[in-house]
Order: C-alpha cells, then sequence, then structure tokens
C-alpha cells in the first residue's frame, strides 16, 4: 500500500471548516483513499473514502486531486465532538487490511 | 442491533498466563481483522482472516494466535510469549464482496497485565 503523511496536529475554531491534508504521492491507480477517525478510547470509525472523484456524504467531503497525489478531509462546520484523531489510508479495496499510521489529531475548540 | 462486539471492555491478567478475547460480529462480513494499539500510536495490523479457517499473520504476530472457526467469530489469544500484551485491542470486519473496503470496528478491549 501507498505510504501517507499527515500533520500531526490541527486546531479549528467550533463551527468553521476543518480541512485535513494529506499527501499520497506512491498512490497506484487502483488505490482507494480512505478517511477513518477515532475519539479517545473508541474503535476507529469510517468516514468516507474515494478513487479519483471528489465525494461528499453525511459527515464530509472528500477532495482529490487530480494527480491523486494528495487530498484533503473537510468537515463543513466543525463540533466539539469531532475532536479526534484523523487517519488518511491508501489501500486497494475489500479484504485488505489497513495500514494505520499516526493520524492527524484534531482539536476543535470552543 | 447489527455490529461487532468485543468483551469484555477492560481484560486484567497476570503475568504467564494466556488470554483470550473476543470478537463476535452478525453483520454477516467475510473478512475480520485484530488491531493493536499501544498509547499514542497508530493501529498494527496482528492478524486477519479473509474466509472461514484461513487466517495470515499481520506484522506484529509473534506472541498471538487466532482462529476462524465460523464466520461471525474470531478470537485472539495472547500468549505468555507476547513480551508486551499490555495494550488497546481493536477487531474489525469488512464485507469483501461489497468492493467499498470500508472496515468496521468494535469497541476495543483494553488489557493490562501485570
Amino acid at each position: 500500500d501507498a505510504k501517507t503523511t499527515q500533520p500531526t496536529s490541527m486546531d479549528c475554531a467550533e463551527g468553521r471548516a476543518a480541512n485535513l491534508p494529506c499527501n499520497h504521492s506512491t498512490i497506484s491507480g487502483n488505490e482507494y483513499v480512505y478517511w477513518y477517525r477515532q475519539i479517545h478510547s473508541q474503535g476507529p470509525q469510517y468516514i468516507i473514502h474515494g478513487l479519483k472523484n471528489n465525494e461528499t456524504n453525511e459527515m464530509a467531503s472528500l477532495i482529490i486531486t487530480e494527480d491523486r497525489k494528495s487530498s484533503t478531509l473537510i468537515l463543513p462546520h466543525a463540533t466539539l465532538r469531532d475532536t479526534a484523531v484523523y487517519y488518511c489510508i491508501v489501500n486497494s479495496g475489500s479484504g485488505y487490511a489497513l495500514n494505520f499510521g499516526k493520524g492527524t489529531s484534531l482539536l476543535v475548540t470552543p | 442491533d447489527g455490529g461487532i462486539t468485543q468483551s469484555p471492555k477492560y481484560l486484567f491478567r497476570k503475568e504467564g498466563q494466556n488470554v483470550t478475547l473476543s470478537c463476535e460480529q452478525n453483520l454477516n462480513h467475510d473478512a475480520m481483522y485484530w488491531y493493536r494499539q499501544d498509547p499514542g500510536q497508530g493501529l498494527r495490523l496482528i492478524y486477519y482472516s479473509q474466509i472461514v479457517n484461513d487466517f495470515q499473520k499481520g506484522d506484529i504476530a509473534e506472541g498471538y494466535s487466532v482462529s476462524r472457526e465460523k464466520k461471525e467469530s474470531f478470537p485472539l489469544t495472547v500468549t505468555s510469549a507476547q513480551k508486551n500484551p499490555t495494550a488497546f485491542y481493536l477487531c474489525a470486519s469488512t464485507p469483501v464482496a461489497s468492493g467499498k473496503g470500508e472496515q468496521y470496528f468494535g469497541p476495543g478491549t483494553r488489557l493490562t497485565v501485570t
């Protein structure tokens, strides 16, 4: 699986958009970009994934650059409950174990 | 409710004892996984299974064993050979046939060995 690089930590004010970047310059053509988050002492939660096109669901939006070497997870209106560690993972899909790095620790402040 | 259950939430054992962590899913998922997480670290893969009666070692399988006799169950045994067993253990599953690849995680078991 391709390696990903994320900032160690970020802050965001409540109500503002949180934009979490991820670099994956060695991604190959059949690999997806997945985002998960982990709230303290809980199991990780799937957020969103994409291959080439931008994606949006009820939790977040995923913007993937045209060359697919980087992506941004956007939480449009961050709340205090969005404080968590966010993991960007590149993986070729079903049945393959995910390679979790250290992720980005997002702190949403009042 | 469909989901993944892990029990117990907290587990305490003495050094030298084997301990088995439970993971059950009623999502009809094909693949199941065990991860370990240490404080301030990401998740590391211990074992995974894509089909009943078959499993593969992950990055840190030494000192652990698993079985997959039923589709819905994937228990993990932490043996006395595991040098640093105290950690947060997470089980996950995924519907291989869906093609989506997203994993569903259980709530985790926090194991403390003294």
